[in-house]
């Protein structure tokens, strides 16, 4: 079955800050892979996806995730976090089933 | 708006009543979804359908919890015989097709059984 694994379960940053999160799945096949956003009050919301080709993904608000096929892994990083990144991010992927997501990683971005 | 809507927002219900939590998907997305959100375990799948038909309950906890979708539209979602575990928000998503993952989700519900 697949599986998605989150590495931290809360990461606090002070504003300007290099951001990574760390994500892992289990699937030994192809894959479609997604981070997802929720903001404090508001609905899940697409951060960015892989589906093939460059492995190297451009999201909104300067997130950029990097699709690692021998890791398994699709990391999502920003070079400079804001106050307003403040956020639970969520890796999800799918493979042959519905999406399946992690636990999500809380991010708290302080000034 | 254009958005996946969900109603109600919030249910409080004593335990072992019945509930149902409702779902209108973007028009024209033809894949629903339903999800459960918990604290500290992120999103478990419950079930999806592809215009009326349910390919996928492998997600359904048990025999207490149904759902169906009609017209190719709406989805409501039923739990019997609610139970304390079952708090959590209930999240439904809609996709213009299965099979590629991009969600667009609501704002959820979000059950309290006491």
């Amino acid at each position: 079955a697949q599986s998605v694994s989150q590495h931290n379960h809360h990461v606090i940053l002070s504003e300007a800050a290099s951001l990574e999160l760390g994500c892992n799945y289990s699937y030994g096949g192809t894959v479609n892979l997604f981070w997802y956003v929720q903001y404090p009050g508001q609905h899940l919301q697409l951060l960015l996806k892989y589906f093939s080709g460059d492995p190297l993904v451009k999201g909104i608000k300067g997130f950029e995730a990097e699709f690692i096929k021998s890791k398994f892994s699709f990391n999502l990083r920003k070079p400079s976090v804001q106050w307003s990144d403040t956020a639970e991010y969520f890796c999800a992927v799918k493979g042959n089933t519905p999406l399946v997501f992690g636990k999500g990683t809380r991010l708290s971005v302080i000034a | 708006g254009a958005g996946v809507s969900q109603s109600p927002s919030n249910k409080v219900t004593e335990k072992g009543k019945d509930v149902e939590l409702r779902c209108d998907p973007i028009s024209g997305h033809t894949a629903l979804y339903w999800y459960r959100q918990s604290l500290g375990q992120g999103l478990e799948f419950l079930i999806y359908f592809q215009g009326n038909s349910a390919p996928d309950k492998s997600g359904l906890p048990s025999d207490r919890f149904s759902a169906e979708r009609t017209g190719g539209s709406v989805s409501t979602l039923t739990i019997q015989r609610t139970q304390q575990e079952d708090s959590a928000v209930y999240l439904c998503a809609s996709s213009p097709r299965s099979g590629f993952g991009e969600l667009f989700f609501g704002e959820g519900s979000r059950l309290t059984v006491l």
